[in-house]
């Protein structure tokens, strides 16, 4: 089963209205997770390294205050888009680490099921 | 330069025959990890096999084996005997550095897998 939980799985809001995708470990807690972005038929690219308690980290070119990221525990962090717009239409996806689980799968990444946000 | 290369954008594969997926990597950290998704239309990320560079022996899991060549920095994915359901895009990805500094992932370009009946 999952083990990572994100929800919304779809959203279509207008432009200039905010979006929040929720990441949630189940059965796990997460000190760290990380947002990925994937548009169509492309790769997915980092934006964020979400640190529970701490700012999240961001790659660069991701606009801090575009995309704020709340890690406010151990089991759930949350992505908002803030003031959408066309551009910003894409598939968002979270990933975390169970480190609890010992030797080479500690390194397995779990992954959301995905957010695919539209901005009309 | 791009850390992690896909060359295949795509490749057919007859079910039940093998397919190799190719990746290089580039990395200078002597620690690090390869990864190997698998995403169906679905969008979800399913977690295929893993190899730590200290890791001797080629990693295996089911029907998924990873072809480790440390000195040509390369990670080749085995599929054995396709599966129709194993039609995907398919994601090499490494995480740079000692893992207890975090699991962030490059992710390379990806290939998408067609298995025909």
């Amino acid at each position: 089963g999952a083990v990572v939980s994100q929800h919304p799985s779809r959203v279509i809001c207008k432009s200039g209205t905010s979006v929040k995708i929720e990441c949630r470990s189940l059965d796990f807690q997460a000190t760290t997770m990380f947002w990925y972005r994937q548009f169509p038929k492309q790769s997915l690219m980092l934006m964020a390294t979400s640190n529970e308690g701490s700012k999240a980290t961001y790659e660069q070119g991701v606009e801090k205050d575009k995309f704020l990221i709340n890690h406010a525990s151990l089991t759930l962090s949350t992505l908002t888009v803030t003031s959408a717009h066309p551009e910003d239409s894409s598939f968002y996806i979270c990933s975390a680490r169970n480190p609890g689980t010992g030797g080479a799968q500690s390194e397995k990444l779990f992954f959301g099921s995905g957010t695919q946000l539209s901005v009309l | 330069a791009q850390k992690i290369t896909q060359t295949q954008p795509g490749m057919f594969v007859q079910e039940k025959e093998a397919v190799t997926l190719d990746c290089t990597y580039d990395t200078s950290d002597q620690s690090y990890g390869l990864f190997w998704y698998k995403q169906p239309s679905s969008g979800e990320m399913i977690f295929l096999i893993y190899q730590g560079s200290y890791d001797e022996q080629n990693a295996t899991e089911g029907r998924y084996s990873l072809n480790f060549q440390k000195a040509r920095k390369s990670a080749n994915l085995v599929i054995s005997a396709s599966q129709l359901g194993d039609s995907a895009m398919y994601f090499c990805a490494m995480r740079e550095g000692y893992k207890a500094a975090g699991n962030k992932l490059t992710f390379g370009g990806g290939t998408r897998v067609l298995v025909k009946p």
